[in-house]
């Protein structure tokens, strides 16, 4: 089984500032991981996805993530952010040789991007 | 054009009620899930269905009933309601159900029940 650790609940930060988004996970098998975001009111929308190959990803709107195998961390970063980019985000995991598709979400991390 | 809708968006109602919620997709896709999403915002699974066989069900009530009536269709029934079953409910779906496909979410369901 795997689980997924979002280490801080909420980030604060100034517009065009730049952001880490912390992710932790714990697995005893190879997996893929993915970040999601949560705008207010709306479903879940794919900002990246690591599956394979080079450990630094890019998604959309200017996010990236680095998948860090050895500490098993995979954080999502900004170098600048806008008042848009407020909104909760979530990892998530799954077990790259699974048959069934179980995504493991982390409890999310709330970016509250401020003039 | 909205790659996964469901309906109804809004659904307050009383506990012991008996409620639907609808899901389509118009992406082609063989799999569709249900997620459960807490008033702490904590995501988890409920049921996936791949070309309309259940092939996940994590340990829910059997007041949830799952229907797929196609593979571009996932119902959820809810029998006799209670209070902590008020969340919001998203629908989503993939193209299958390997590992590294994206899953693409509706916008929910937002269920109170009171």
């Amino acid at each position: 089984a795997q689980s997924v650790t979002q280490l801080d609940s909420q980030v604060p930060v100034f517009e065009e500032a730049p952001v880490e988004l912390r992710c932790n996970y714990s697995s005893s098998v190879s997996v893929y991981l993915f970040w999601y975001v949560q705008y207010p009111n709306q479903g879940l929308q794919l900002l990246l996805k690591y599956l394979s190959g080079s450990t630094l990803v890019k998604g959309i709107n200017g996010f990236e993530a680095e998948f860090n195998k050895s500490q098993t961390s995979f954080h999502l970063r900004k170098p600048s952010v806008h008042i848009s980019d407020t909104a909760e985000y979530f990892c998530a995991v799954i077990d790259s040789g699974g048959s069934n598709y179980k995504l493991t979400f982390g409890k999310g991390t709330l970016l509250t991007v401020n003039p | 054009d909205t790659a996964v809708s469901q309906t109804p968006k809004y659904l307050v109602t009383q506990m012991g009620n008996d409620k639907s919620i609808k899901c389509e997709q118009n992406l082609g896709h063989d799999t569709m899930y249900w997620y459960k999403q807490d008033s702490k915002k904590f995501l988890k699974i409920m049921f996936s269905y791949n070309n309309k066989e259940l092939i996940i069900n994590e340990t829910v009530p059997n007041r949830f009933s799952p229907k797929s009536p196609d593979k571009a269709h996932l119902n959820l029934h809810i029998n006799s309601l209670e209070l902590g079953d008020s969340a919001v409910y998203f629908c989503a779906s993939s193209q299958n159900s390997g590992s590294g496909n994206t899953i693409y979410f509706g916008e929910g369901s937002w269920l109170t029940v009171v």
